[in-house]
């Protein structure tokens, strides 16, 4: 079945340096990708999406591009901020009727 | 206006016991999905409604596990008979239409222990 697998954590940076929190997939159809960043105390909220192969999802300086050739959503960010502490997930909608699937989870700190 | 709420936010219950997690979904969102999440693993769906009915609950890990919504918003997902193993995060979302991930808010979430 579909699935993601997601950069394990816990990622510690300091502020302005470059982030990068790898994301795999698979998938049998024509999925749909997500990264979902959650702060201290909040609900899981979108960050970016590509719906199909090339697409880049781009937000808050944030960006990921869906590579089907190696199954890859890659997120990264140039400059870091102390803000962009949070859990980042990388999620797959399998486009196939409520099918949806959550990486583990990668806990970023920055550091000032 | 006001997000997707959940209560409680924490609850700590004993093995054996019942427990109910209350979602409250967007105003006017006909959709609402119920995902656990568990210490070192990505959310695992749960439960899907469509107005007050699921027609998929094919994530629902076992039959302990039940849910409800009434009145296209409230939903309660009810554990019965806790084991260890239920301890989790559970987190609830809404939508406008089941629109797909992308459309989704999600609450904060109910941390559930069970010791």
């Amino acid at each position: 079945g579909d699935s993601v697998t997601q950069m394990e954590g816990p990622v510690t940076l300091s502020e302005e340096a470059c982030l990068t929190i790898n994301c795999t997939y698979t998938a049998t159809g024509y999925p749909s990708l997500f990264w979902y960043v959650q702060y201290p105390g909040e609900g899981l909220q979108l960050l970016l999406k590509a719906t199909k192969a090339d697409d880049k999802g781009s937000n808050k300086g944030f960006e990921a591009t869906y590579r089907k050739e190696t199954t890859s959503f890659h997120l990264e960010k140039g400059s870091v901020q102390v803000s962009d502490s949070a859990v980042y997930f990388c999620a797959l909608d399998s486009d196939t009727g409520n099918q949806f699937y959550f990486g583990t989870g990668t806990s970023l700190t920055v550091i000032p | 206006g006001a997000g997707v709420s959940q209560s409680p936010s924490n609850k700590v219950t004993e093995k054996g016991k019942d427990v109910e997690l209350r979602c409250d979904p967007i105003s006017g969102h006909t959709a609402l999905y119920w995902y656990r999440q568990r210490l070192g693993q990505g959310l695992e769906f749960l439960i899907y409604f469509q107005g007050n009915s699921a027609p998929d609950k094919s994530g629902l890990p076992s039959d302990r596990f039940s849910a409800e919504r009434t009145g296209e918003s409230v939903s309660t997902l009810t554990i019965q008979r806790t084991q260890q193993e239920d301890s989790a995060v559970y987190l609830c979302a809404s939508s406008h239409t089941s629109a797909g991930l992308g459309e989704q808010y999600f609450g904060p979430g109910t941390r559930l222990t069970v010791t």
